[in-house]
């Protein structure tokens, strides 16, 4: 099973609102991450956590904040987003073995609209 | 700054022909590089490379590296309509402890019947 499960698939939201993404995977991957993708665009790293520990943050705004409640779950809490946050965000987790990083297995991502 | 580039950019060809992807790299502590085909929404693992001269395989699809040049290739051949999709290069850097992927801009490729 090489699943990424995302929700919800799709999520409009005012700029007041507070709302949640989450993604969950039972690979037993250690490590995941948040990617945000503009049209046409590649991904862009927003957060890593590895063993549930946030360990990259790629000085992403505050009105996004990641949680990793446990290892097969993360969210991303949004608050006060603004327009130019709608984009595809995508979450990916790897398999982590003494030390070395695999491959990353992408869900099928939350399309965001921020009106 | 750690660096992907892809070329070229947007590729059209007949079904049957075979195309060549490139994608260079500028990263430091390199640890691998990966190819992905993304066509509607999420990225799709294709290869992973860690070691030059070394080509791995899926089918119709191949790619190898070379650390020296920094640079790697995706060749795909007898291409199919399917085949159609935008293919990413992403270079992964240690970084903090942790695994960072940078992507390159992708390759969008069409196959046309």
């Amino acid at each position: 099973d090489t699943e990424v499960t995302q929700t919800p698939k799709h999520l409009v939201m005012g700029m007041t609102n507070k709302k949640s993404l989450k993604c969950e995977q039972h690979m037993g991957h250690r490590a995941m991450y948040w990617y945000k993708q503009k049209a046409k665009k590649p991904p862009e790293l927003m957060f890593v956590y590895s063993y549930e520990k946030l360990s990259i943050n790629e000085s992403v705004p505050s009105r996004f904040s990641p949680e990793c409640p446990n290892s097969s779950l993360l969210n991303l809490h949004l608050h006060a987003l603004q327009p130019e946050d709608s984009a595809l965000y995508l979450c990916a987790s790897s398999q982590v073995v003494q030390g070395q990083t695999y491959e990353q297995y992408f869900g099928p991502g939350t399309r965001l609209t921020v009106t | 700054e750690d660096k992907v580039v892809q070329s070229p950019l947007s590729l059209v060809v007949h079904e049957g022909d075979t195309v060549t992807l490139n994608c260079s790299y500028e990263v430091t502590n390199f640890r691998s590089l990966l190819w992905y085909k993304q066509e509607k929404k999420a990225p799709t693992f294709l290869f992973m490379l860690t070691s030059s001269g070394i080509e791995k395989k899926s089918g119709r699809l191949s790619s190898i590296l070379d650390k020296k040049e920094l640079f790697s290739i995706l060749n795909i051949t007898a291409t199919q309509t399917g085949d159609s999709a935008v293919y990413l290069c992403a270079v992964e850097g240690l970084n903090q402890g942790a695994q960072k992927l940078v992507f390159g801009q992708g390759t969008r490729l069409t196959i046309n019947p």
